[in-house]
């Protein structure tokens, strides 16, 4: 069975610095992907970044790029100058790569809270 | 609006009654899934469906629950005889062969 664990239920950051998001997981696959999602009030989820078990880079996306530590089975969201939107709970995910189907396991979420 | 589109947003019932969700993915989109959000977690995985054919559903899905997807287009994702625990945000989600799941907004499920 696969386990997402995050141990920061809120977070709060002043604008434009930067912030990690802790998530650790755990499984017994080989092959298997890692997300962040971010989901503001409204309740959408929105897909930020995923890595692959297999990239050996980091994945960037912008202002996000995601810590992956393989031996250490975390994958750390880094937000980088971080803004007065990105106030949202953000929720770390993974899924064994299976015939290209998603089926997440979602950590419980880390809300964040940017101040000005 | 092209994005995954869920009706209605909210549903206030009575324990007891039927309820039905419906659920339009993204329309090049072959994949579809239905996940549940309660109140403080993350969402956790119902069924999905590629074109058609619903090819897993969770322990989660109970037999009071059922979903379709007829022509491999809109999904459907009814709930009977609900109960207090039904009470959740449903999300819907769709993909292409390969790429990242694209979320609705969810329909949120209150039970009393």
């Amino acid at each position: 069975a696969q386990k997402i664990t995050q141990t920061q239920p809120g977070m709060f950051v002043q604008e434009k610095e930067a912030v990690t998001l802790d998530c650790t997981y755990d499984t017994s696959d080989q092959s298997y992907g890692l997300f962040w999602y971010k989901q503001p009030s409204s309740g959408e989820m929105i897909f930020l970044i995923y890595q692959g078990s297999y990239d050996e880079q980091n994945a960037t996306e912008g202002r996000y790029s995601l810590n992956f530590q393989k031996a250490r089975k975390s994958a750390n969201l880094v937000i980088s100058a971080s803004q007065l939107g990105d106030s949202a709970m953000y929720f770390c995910a993974m899924s064994p790569i299976i015939q290209g189907a998603q089926k997440l396991v979602f950590g419980q979420g880390t809300r964040l809270t940017i101040n000005p | 609006d092209t994005g995954v589109s869920q009706d209605p947003r909210h549903k206030i019932t009575k324990r007891g009654q039927n309820v039905t969700f419906r659920c339009d993915p993204i329309s090049e989109h072959n994949r579809l899934y239905w996940y549940r959000q309660t109140l403080g977690q993350g969402p956790e995985f119902l069924t999905y469906f590629q074109n058609e054919a619903q090819l897993e559903k969770s322990r989660l899905l109970s037999d009071r629950f059922s979903a379709e997807r007829p022509k491999g287009s809109f999904s459907t994702l009814e709930i009977q005889r609900t109960e207090q625990g039904d009470s959740a945000m449903y999300l819907c989600a769709s993909t292409p062969p390969a790429g990242e799941l694209f979320f609705g907004e969810g329909s949120r499920l209150t039970v009393l």
